[in-house]
């Protein structure tokens, strides 16, 4: 069966440290991959998706980077945080093409104090 | 501006009566989901309506989606305390990335 897995749960981070959060798929090859962050509690901004490796594209404008060194591993990135990276972060993955269906990380906090 | 638009952004009901949280894409879409989320903790899936008319139910909680696929509604039946929490409804509108775009949520709080 196919299983996501997404690390740290928590985090809080000073203004200007850098930022990894990662994520990794099982169980399945060739997934799309996707990064969220939610603010305030309320909808999710789609971040960064992946089609392959090597694969990013961004939906906003924004301090944050994303990467795919392997067909099953997401990583979201900052080199110097800002207060307002603040929020909650959901990976995602689906299968390609077709109807499909979405599957989501359990998510991390992350607090720039 | 947001292709996504869901309303009301929350609502307060007593328990045991019913609502309906609306969900409005500004174009055709080509899957809408709808999931539940206790807040800071991750999604529950409770459905997905593609054909255009669709409608779904899973306990108390029935979906539709209308025939020009643009617009969807999520209704709880008798509600109850466990159904609170933020609705999400997300759509498809098709391409090789299948991005899945959220609308703005709405927070339900269920009063005993």
């Amino acid at each position: 069966s196919q299983t996501i897995h997404q690390w740290p749960a928590t985090l809080v981070q000073p203004v200007g440290s850098p930022l990894s959060l990662e994520c990794t798929v099982e169980g399945t090859s060739n997934p799309n991959l996707y990064w969220y962050r939610q603010a305030a509690g309320r909808g999710l901004q789609l971040l960064f998706y992946s089609v392959g490796i090597g694969q990013i594209s961004s939906e906003v404008p924004q301090n944050l980077s994303a990467s795919r060194p392997q067909d099953r591993q997401f990583i979201l990135s900052s080199k110097k945080l800002l207060l307002s990276d603040s929020g909650f972060y959901l990976c995602a993955w689906s299968r390609t093409g077709g109807s499909v269906g979405y599957t989501f990380g359990s998510g991390t906090r992350l607090t720039v104090v | 501006s947001q292709e996504l638009e869901q309303s009301p952004q929350s609502l307060i009901v007593q328990e045991g009566k019913n609502l309906t949280i609306n969900c409005t894409s500004s174009k055709t879409l080509y899957g809408l989901y709808w999931y539940k989320q206790k807040y800071g903790e991750g999604l529950i899936f409770l459905m997905m309506l593609q054909k255009g008319g669709e409608e779904k139910s899973h306990e108390k909680i029935t979906a539709k989606l209308d025939e020009k696929k643009q617009q969807s509604s999520l209704h709880i039946t008798a509600s109850q305390p466990s159904h609170a929490g933020i609705y999400l409804c997300g759509a498809v509108y098709g391409g090789a990335t299948n991005k899945l775009i959220f609308g703005t949520g709405t927070l339900l709080a269920v009063q005993p």
